[in-house]
């Protein structure tokens, strides 16, 4: 059974930083594409990024809200997905949750986390 | 940026009836050299993540109850549940995933009546 399990979320000043985790088990995770998505109040769901394998590159593509601020990176050896969040706002409040990545569709999100709450606020 | 669009907003329904949700995208998310439409439909229990229910506009995921079917093709799509159960109350999001980034429609809500 796919298990994703994210941590590190909690209250940020603006301009503020934050680093998220997802630990990954019941697949092949160094195999898998991830991505994450957040749920914002009053704005629904939003990508946010996504990384590839390594084996297929291990590029990542964001979405241009947070381009230049955010940084995913994963540790296959841990079974582990990060978002680095800096430069934090206020509009960057809300759910985030890891997602794995349909291999037959590379932008449909077939497995979620519970989610970890990031509150930015002075 | 393609966005999608969804209505009703919410609605209420007997136990038994027929559910309608529908969602359009401001382009189409039909890919002509697969013939596939790129439109997921999730939903969206209080205080639970996302959960696949279609992809590729009518395929249900493994696990989901036959009462849950997705049709349309191009820029008109549409979610039925066609007896709706207790266990149906949630908010039901689609999404397209062909142009980048993917993005989601603003939910409906589904109470029971």
């Amino acid at each position: 059974e796919v298990q994703l399990v994210e941590s590190g979320g909690g209250l940020v000043k603006p301009g503020g930083s934050l680093r998220l985790s997802c630990a990954a088990s019941g697949f092949t995770f160094s195999n898998a594409w991830m991505s994450w998505v957040r749920q914002v109040p009053g704005k629904g769901l939003e990508w946010v990024g996504r990384i590839k394998s390594k084996t297929d590159g291990g590029a990542t593509d964001y979405a241009a809200p947070v381009k230049g601020r955010f940084t995913i990176s994963r540790d296959d050896s841990k079974n582990t997905l990060y978002l680095q969040m800096n430069s934090l706002k206020n509009e960057d409040t809300g759910v985030y949750y890891c997602t794995t990545v349909q291999p037959t569709a590379t932008q449909l999100f077939d497995h979620w986390g519970q989610g970890t709450l990031v509150t930015v606020s002075s | 940026d393609i966005v999608m669009t969804q209505s009703p907003d919410s609605l209420a329904v007997s136990l038994g009836e027929r559910a309608t949700i529908n969602c359009k995208s401001s382009q189409t998310v039909l890919y002509s050299s697969n013939n596939r439409n790129y439109l997921a439909w999730f939903q969206q229990k209080p205080g639970q993540p996302p959960k696949l229910l279609i992809y590729w506009a009518s395929t249900r995921e493994s696990g989901v109850p036959d009462r849950f079917s997705g049709s349309g093709s191009g820029t008109d799509f549409t979610l039925t549940i066609s007896s709706l159960q207790a266990e149906d109350v949630a908010v039901y999001y689609c999404q397209q995933y062909l142009g980048s980034p993917p993005t989601f429609g603003q939910g409906t809500k589904v109470e029971i009546k």
